[in-house]
């Protein structure tokens, strides 16, 4: 199985600042099949990145995503307030479907 | 506009089974393969089974194989998810997943407690 790698678990930074999270993978990924979700408490996950690099059209430009093979980056140019969420990487391009632990973006 | 609206969760106790639906609208069903992933209290998400536009190719998570069965009915735009021989340890919120690029749509989920 494909085993998705977050750093860190939590990210405790303030509006305005940039912020860079990590997935790293055990296996190569086909097809930069590398997939990002932010979560906020109570909702369901909202795709933000697929593709590794491909914003879904939701979100501002101010996220992006890059990488491949094994290591993958979801970057916030500028913390808006409505950012801190929980933000999840996945792998989708072969079963099991793998999720990495998340990483929690917290206001400081 | 894309709606998927899960159904059937609820208290059970282990051993026990339940039925879960996913009503889907707002697209062309059988166009989409789909998924169900599951998110503990406090935990995060696992991703639990997958099954392709027509129905035939089936995957599921090493956790439920044999206790879980993804199906669907195109003609009724529904995903459903059988789960049999329920453990404590799947207590969780259930998701019904459009699979497009990435797992572009969710929906609001569906919680299911295993107890006693």
């Amino acid at each position: 199985d494909i085993v998705l790698t977050q750093s860190p678990g939590t990210l405790s930074l303030s509006p305005g600042e940039r912020v860079t999270f990590s997935c790293r993978a055990n296996q190569v990924l086909s097809s930069n099949s590398l997939a990002w979700y932010q979560q906020k408490p109570g909702q369901a996950p909202r795709l933000l990145i697929y593709g590794a690099s491909n914003r879904a059209t939701a979100f501002p430009d101010r996220f992006s995503g890059s990488g491949s093979g094994t290591d993958f980056t979801l970057t916030i140019s500028r913390l808006e307030p409505e950012d801190f969420a929980i933000y999840y990487c996945q792998q989708y391009g072969r079963s099991p479907y793998t999720f990495g632990q998340g990483t929690k973006l917290e206001i400081k | 506009e894309v709606q998927l609206v899960e159904s059937g969760g609820g208290l059970v106790q282990p051993g026990g089974s339940l039925r879960l639906a996913c009503a889907a609208s707002g697209f062309t069903f059988n166009n989409y393969n789909m998924n169900w992933v599951r998110q503990a209290p406090g935990k995060g998400l696992e991703w639990l089974s997958y099954i392709s536009g027509d129905g035939s190719t089936i995957y599921d998570a090493d956790s439920v194989k044999g206790r879980f069965t993804i199906s669907r009915d195109n003609a009724e735009n529904s995903l459903y998810l059988q789960m049999d021989s329920l453990k404590d340890d799947d207590t969780a919120v259930y998701f019904c997943v459009r699979d497009g690029l990435g797992f572009d749509y969710w929906g609001p989920g569906t919680p299911v407690t295993v107890a006693s």
